[in-house]
């Protein structure tokens, strides 16, 4: 089956600077990418998604990258705000049925 | 628009009973997910149900069990719990852009 490897699996920054998540799935079948924010004691919230024909999506501070060849997608938070303190996760999934796999998590910790 | 709902929101077992979680999907989808989160872990796929019919199921037990009702929301049953199904639980529902939306969660702990 799938499996999502995701790096780091904490990621401290001052703000106002960038924030850079990675994760590499392992089925070449895997067409859609989705990253949710999860914050302390509340329900992961999808913040941006990708899908295998597009190589780059942008909404407003974040993008996520996704290279099929490498097998690996990335989300990308540009000036960063205490707010985005959370733990991220991405996730793969194929198919007709949406049934993703997700990665371990990103703790990010924005300090002011 | 009314959003994805679990209850009950917290819930105490021990070894040995069964629970039964509950969850609303949100209006207009008709595909629900059950996933279990332990503490700093990601969400772990348990099944799916689409139009009343399982769909999918990730590496847990038969002891988990689910259904969905003709309005889509759906039940999660554990029987015979155990320590380590002391989690999060968490549905998510989705429609035809297959965009999952999550419910708050459930918390069990199990004694």
């Amino acid at each position: 089956g799938e499996n999502v490897e995701q790096h780091p699996s904490t990621l401290s920054v001052q703000e106002g600077d960038s924030a850079v998540i990675k994760c590499t799935y392992s089925d070449s079948a895997s067409n859609y990418f989705p990253w949710y924010k999860q914050e302390l004691g509340k329900r992961p919230q999808l913040i941006i998604d990708i899908r295998s024909n597009v190589g780059e999506k942008k909404d407003q501070r974040i993008a996520v990258t996704l290279n099929k060849t490498a097998k690996h997608f990335s989300l990308h938070i540009t000036e960063t705000q205490p707010e985005d303190s959370a733990v991220y996760f991405c996730a793969a999934s194929k198919g007709g049925s949406y049934i993703p796999t997700f990665g371990r998590g990103t703790s990010l910790i924005v300090h002011p | 628009e009314t959003g994805v709902t679990q209850s009950p929101t917290h819930l105490i077992k021990t070894r040995g009973q069964q629970v039964t979680l509950r969850c609303s999907s949100q209006s207009g989808h008709n595909t629900v997910s059950w996933y279990q989160q332990a503490l700093g872990q990601g969400p772990q796929f348990i099944f799916q149900y689409y139009r009343e019919e399982e769909n999918g199921r990730g590496n847990f037990p038969p002891r988990f069990s689910g259904l969905q009702f003709p309005n889509y929301s759906s039940e999660l049953n554990v029987n015979a719990l155990e320590l380590d199904d002391s989690a999060l639980y968490l549905c998510a529902s989705s429609g035809v852009i297959n965009e999952q939306f999550f419910g708050p969660g459930t918390r069990l702990t199990v004694l």
